[in-house]
């Protein structure tokens, strides 16, 4: 059974407007979650993170919002560039205290287009 | 510096056939990762290694996979007697685990396995 749930396998937005990517989750005990972009032929790259004690967070562009109570979040880009044309994955980990057991448990990931 | 290296970066392998893939962390990062992608999947957790700390193998598909990290830093998986399902994209990921939090993790390039 999938924890982390990303619904839309693509997304296209046209250039400066508002890219907006979808993420449920199922799992309650998931506390911290990130936002991680793929080029082809390339690993993910770290984009942004949220710990549950907070419900938005800001860097630059980018803004992610969390909904506890909803077990979803969102990633906005504003504005969009067709720069951020990538495959977006929306990642959870509990985080243990001090366990350090970090593993993130991925959704299958969404296909943005961003047209000139 | 440099970031997480993996080799090879593409290996074709006979079903049945036994193979390596290799991954270098991040200096200085005591957390290091396995996942694996396959083909309109998102990222499954293999095996993650903190420290001396037993590993945890909790995310390995079959007792035909296993990894190593040797001295804390370069890690190993390895796959026995591969089958056509092993195909997929493996990617290393290290990071600095930190205690309380989720930490963000740095993912390597990845090896692009098929298995024929």
């Amino acid at each position: 059974d999938q924890q982390v749930k990303q619904n839309s396998p693509s997304l296209s937005v046209q250039e400066g407007r508002i890219s907006i990517l979808n993420c449920d989750y199922t799992n309650s005990m998931f506390d911290y979650f990130l936002w991680y972009k793929k080029y082809p032929a390339e690993g993910p790259t770290f984009l942004i993170s949220i710990s549950s004690i907070k419900d938005k967070n800001e860097d630059g562009r980018f803004t992610v919002f969390l909904n506890k109570s909803a077990k979803h979040l969102s990633l906005h880009i504003v504005p969009s560039q067709p720069g951020d044309s990538a495959v977006y994955f929306c990642a959870a980990s509990v985080s243990a205290g001090g366990g350090s057991n970090y593993k993130l448990t991925f959704g299958k990931g969404t296909l943005l287009t961003v047209n000139p | 510096g440099a970031g997480v290296s993996q080799s090879p970066s593409n290996k074709v392998t006979e079903k049945g056939k036994d193979v390596e893939l290799r991954c270098d962390p991040i200096s200085g990062h005591t957390a290091l990762y396995w996942y694996r992608q396959s083909l309109g999947q998102g990222l499954e957790f293999l095996i993650y290694f903190q420290g001396n700390s037993a590993p945890d193998k909790s995310g390995l598909p079959s007792d035909r996979f296993s990894a190593e990290r040797t001295g804390g830093s370069v890690s190993t998986l390895t796959i026995q007697r591969t089958q056509q399902e092993d195909s997929a994209v493996y990617l290393c990921a290290s990071s600095l685990a930190l205690a309380g939090s989720g930490s963000r993790q740095y993912f390597g390039p990845g090896t692009r396995l098929t298995v024929t």
